[in-house]
């Protein structure tokens, strides 16, 4: 059982747009501004798209956004592309004896 | 090109051993906190461990505690998990990863290590 929780997945159709959540804690998601977003092709390595809470990375589309509201982080796709069809996996910080969890994904599917 | 190559995976016994390598090029190496992530087949991302630009703070995720070892080498420009006492439970492809701004901004393309008997 993976520390965060994510839906197991999500669709829309192209165009549109999706939300994906990431419960956590407050020793995780809930106490720190370090949640990340990584998003995975299958067969490729991870590729970060959001950054301490809801920083992009350059070269990260704008139609990528996130946000956090107590112990849930989301993540924001609009104007859904073929191309965003992946697995996207919510990351933190966290004051345990594991200081980085992650959770346990979510696979988008582009109707 | 900036980039993380990773080496040394393969087929081991349960109880085995296996060093994994990560190249690192085209950026300051010594100035990041590096770490190892691992992805089970078909399962998530399961963050292994961490170790500071120097070397002299490691991290480690609860089940490889006292088998497996993280470290670098700055001039070498080389991250590398010494991993011991293998499980089948560690089957996974292992990735490296740059740790920046608390997420891991730069990835290998993985390894894959298989523990089967």
């Amino acid at each position: 059982q993976s520390a965060l929780t994510q839906p197991a997945s999500v669709s829309g159709s192209p165009g549109q747009s999706i939300t994906i959540s990431c419960t956590g804690t407050s020793s995780d998601v809930g106490g720190y501004n370090y949640v990340s977003w990584y998003q995975q092709h299958p067969g490729k390595a991870p590729k970060l798209m959001i950054y301490e809470v809801s920083n992009r990375p350059s070269g990260v589309s704008n139609r990528f956004s996130a946000s956090k509201s107590g112990n849930t982080a989301s993540l924001t796709i609009s104007g859904l592309q073929a191309e965003d069809e992946a697995d996207y996996y919510c990351s933190s910080y966290a004051s345990s004896n594991t200081p980085w969890v992650f959770g346990g994904g979510t696979k988008l599917t582009v109707l | 090109e900036v980039q993380l190559v990773e080496s040394g995976g393969g087929l081991v016994h349960p109880g085995g051993s296996l060093r994994l390598s990560c190249a690192a090029s085209g950026f300051a190496f010594s100035s990041y906190w590096m770490r190892w992530v691992r992805q089970a087949p078909g399962k998530g991302l399961e963050w292994v461990a961490n170790i500071k630009q120097d070397g002299s703070d490691k991290y480690y995720v609860d089940s490889v505690k006292g088998r497996f070892t993280i470290s670098r080498d700055n001039a070498q420009n080389s991250l590398y998990l010494q991993m011991n006492s293998l499980r089948v439970e560690d089957t996974a492809v292992y990735y490296c990863a740059r740790d920046n701004q608390w997420a891991s901004d730069m990835w290998g393309q993985g390894t894959m290590v298989t523990v089967s008997s």
